[in-house]
């Protein structure tokens, strides 16, 4: 069975940072492109990254760009999240999701999700 | 990268048949085969229920069925049943990329 486990979400100040785990199993980890995706409390689903693979591809939402680090080892079958300069628009239920396809990029969905970890950025 | 249009909510009475739709542009729904849609009950994960425009993973009930006009995608569920009742989302790759959600559609049971 594919589990995704999230850990790592907490409340943090303005300005300051956080790193988000993803913990895999059950699936080939080293063979799939991993996403973040989150939700603001109230408001709907927004992409924020993806991590191809092999680690090799790495894309970030504009909202991101230049914050966020994805990050995976696959020897670990982890995937992390660097959240820097975290403004309190982050704050989000953090998902880690599956794309469906073996060694695809994107594009074909997401077919296994996590429960999600919280991210609170307040002073 | 501006989200997809969702309506805000649909209703329907147990057994009759919805249609969600999901309008994007000529940059993402209209112009790959690469739309997905995700049922989200509150404080769960996410759940795919088509890929690719029409398909259903397993384990999705036949129910379930979507299509793709232009740059309009839509989900319709036929013979609503209770357990139905969920926020619904739209995903499409984008040229912008590579995702991109839609704003959410809140189903009610009736």
């Amino acid at each position: 069975e594919v589990q995704l486990v999230e850990s790592g979400g907490a409340v943090v100040q303005p300005g300051g940072s956080l790193r988000l785990s993803c913990s895999a199993s059950g699936f080939i980890f080293d063979d799939y492109t991993i996403h973040w995706v989150r939700q603001v409390p109230g408001k709907g689903l927004e992409w924020v990254s993806l991590i191809s693979w092999d680690g090799g591809h790495t894309y970030y939402a504009d909202s991101v760009k230049g914050r966020f680090t994805a990050s995976r080892d696959n020897s670990k079958n982890s995937l992390y999240l660097q959240m820097s300069s975290l403004r309190p628009e982050d704050t989000a239920m953090y998902y880690c999701a599956k794309e469906i396809s073996l060694l695809a990029v994107a594009g074909t969905g997401l077919d296994s999700w996590g429960q999600g970890t919280l991210v609170t950025v307040s002073s | 990268q501006s989200a997809l249009t969702q309506p805000a909510s649909v209703s329907g009475s147990p057994g009759q048949s919805i249609t969600i739709s999901c309008t994007g542009t000529s940059s993402d729904v209209g112009g790959y085969n690469f739309v997905s849609w995700y049922q989200h009950h509150p404080g769960q994960a996410p759940k795919l229920m088509i890929y690719e425009v029409t398909n259903r993973p397993s384990g999705v009930p036949a129910r379930f069925s979507a299509s793709k006009t232009d740059n309009t995608a839509s989900l319709t569920i036929s013979g609503l049943q209770a357990e139905d009742e969920a926020d619904y989302y739209c995903c499409s790759y984008t040229s912008r990329g590579p995702y991109v959600f839609g704003t959410g559609t809140k189903v009610t049971v009736l």
